[in-house]
């Protein structure tokens, strides 16, 4: 069964704005990752956050952890028409035998 | 450039033909795998290599066959495949098999049957 599911499904927002996307997950991790896909391409790692994390940083991105809700949000802050992908959370479940379980993915438009 | 190549880019076969997709990656990794992704549904895992050695197979009908012969290539042969075996295959590699770790992606072969 599905680990992860993203929400929302998509999102359209103009350049400039922030974006927001939240994943939640149904049994205790290890960790939680998030990746990138621009359209027909592989996924690129953007960060990583552990269960003792609750909020980690990269340049414009900005990754929370709530394990008691188990859940976790993507921030990207000032976005741009180059951010237009798809989002994709995988955690490292200890009942999938630590093997990353993606979710379905969060389509972001970002209109120039 | 992630240091992951997967060749070809896009196949289009018959149910009745037989080919290979073929993975190399650059990094030094030791873990391999094979995913699956098909249109409105996550991220499919099908097989994982540590070292060579296969330690997941993830219930894959036996028309999609792997073969790692070394740490740095995979592929994944195909025959007498079912148009709704029709997806974006992608390759990855690990360090080793994830305890934590970051998957580095190829680009993927969009793969159609006809």
């Amino acid at each position: 069964s599905q680990q992860g599911e993203e929400d929302p499904q998509a999102l359209s927002i103009q350049e400039g704005e922030n974006a927001t996307m939240n994943c939640s997950y149904k049994t205790s991790i290890n960790n939680l990752q998030w990746y990138r896909q621009n359209s027909g391409r592989g996924l690129v790692h953007l960060i990583l956050i552990r269960s003792n994390e609750r909020e980690k940083h990269s340049g414009r991105l900005r990754v929370t952890l709530d394990t008691s809700k188990k859940s976790s949000s993507l921030l990207i802050t000032a976005s741009r028409a180059a951010d237009t992908a798809s989002y994709f959370c995988a955690t490292d479940a200890d009942n999938a035998g630590n093997m990353l379980t993606f979710g379905g993915g969060t389509r972001l438009m970002v209109k120039p | 450039e992630t240091g992951v190549t997967q060749t070809p880019r896009h196949l289009v076969m018959g149910m009745t033909n037989k080919k290979s997709l073929k993975c190399e990656q650059h990094l030094g990794h030791n873990a391999m795998y094979w995913y699956k992704q098909s249109a409105k549904k996550p991220l499919e895992l099908m097989f994982v290599y540590n070292f060579k050695e296969q330690t997941e197979n993830n219930s894959v009908p036996s028309r999609f066959s792997p073969e790692c012969p070394n740490s740095s290539h995979l592929f994944l042969h195909l025959h007498t495949l079912q148009p709704e075996d029709s997806a974006l295959y992608l390759c990855a590699s690990s360090q080793g098999v994830p305890r934590g770790e970051k998957l580095f992606f190829g680009s993927g072969t969009q793969l159609s049957v006809l």
